[in-house]
């Protein structure tokens, strides 16, 4: 069973810094690409960052470029987002998602909050 | 970029109805399109992919469809199990989300 944890989220201060994990299991984890994806309280999905499945390429939506990256060890299956200068339009529940054929976001993790505020 | 327009983002459906939700691809995408499903406090949930593909243990009273630039999602005698909110996704370049449509019980 493909299954992606989560883990980091918390409260911080605008303009800090936080890093989220994510450990997956039930797959071969260096065969796939990876995203974060987010979800602000009440609204919809928005794309955070991808990263190949060797590591060696990444991509961000304009919104988060030069602030957040995204990261992966393929040896012990976890992938990372470090977000930094944190504003309070980040307030989310951020997503691990596994990116499958054709660029299928195809299996989620259960979410970690992340809140900036003062 | 590529924006994806939802409609409706609402909807009040009987049980045994059928309905339809529609995402209007601003450029071409090439059935790169996927249809999630979300519960109240639950991850979204992979429903259909490649704009007609249902993903494996979805029921079959789902269904997707193409036409031009607008790909539709249909549930077919609506079941009590099927309300929450279903988002498109577009990921022909790079991912953009249509804005969700909030299904309930009428």
């Amino acid at each position: 069973e493909v299954q992606l944890v989560e883990t980091g989220g918390g409260l911080v201060q605008p303009g800090r810094s936080l890093k989220l994990s994510c450990v997956a299991s039930g797959f071969t984890f260096n065969n796939y690409w990876m995203s974060w994806t987010r979800q602000a309280p009440g609204k919809g999905l928005e794309w955070v960052a991808s990263i190949t499945n060797s590591g060696g390429s990444t991509y961000y939506p304009d919104s988060v470029k030069g602030r957040f990256t995204i990261s992966r060890d393929n040896a012990q299956n976890t992938l990372y987002l470090q977000m930094n200068s944190l504003r309070s339009e980040d307030t989310a529940t951020y997503y691990c998602t596994r990116v499958g054929g054709y660029g299928v976001m195809d299996a989620w993790g259960q979410g970690a909050s992340v809140t900036v505020s003062s | 970029d590529i924006q994806m327009t939802q409609s409706p983002s609402s909807i009040s459906v009987s049980l045994g109805d059928r309905f339809t939700i529609t995402c209007r691809a601003s450029q071409d995408i090439g059935n790169y399109l996927s249809w999630y499903q979300q519960k109240p406090e639950k991850s979204p949930k992979l429903m259909i992919y490649r704009a007609t593909n249902l993903e494996d243990g979805v029921p079959s009273r789902f269904s997707g469809s193409r036409s031009g630039s607008d790909y539709s999602l249909t549930i077919n005698s609506l079941e009590s199990e099927d309300t929450g909110i279903y988002f498109c996704l577009q990921h022909k370049q790079y991912w953009t989300f249509g804005g969700g449509t909030k299904l309930e019980l009428k």
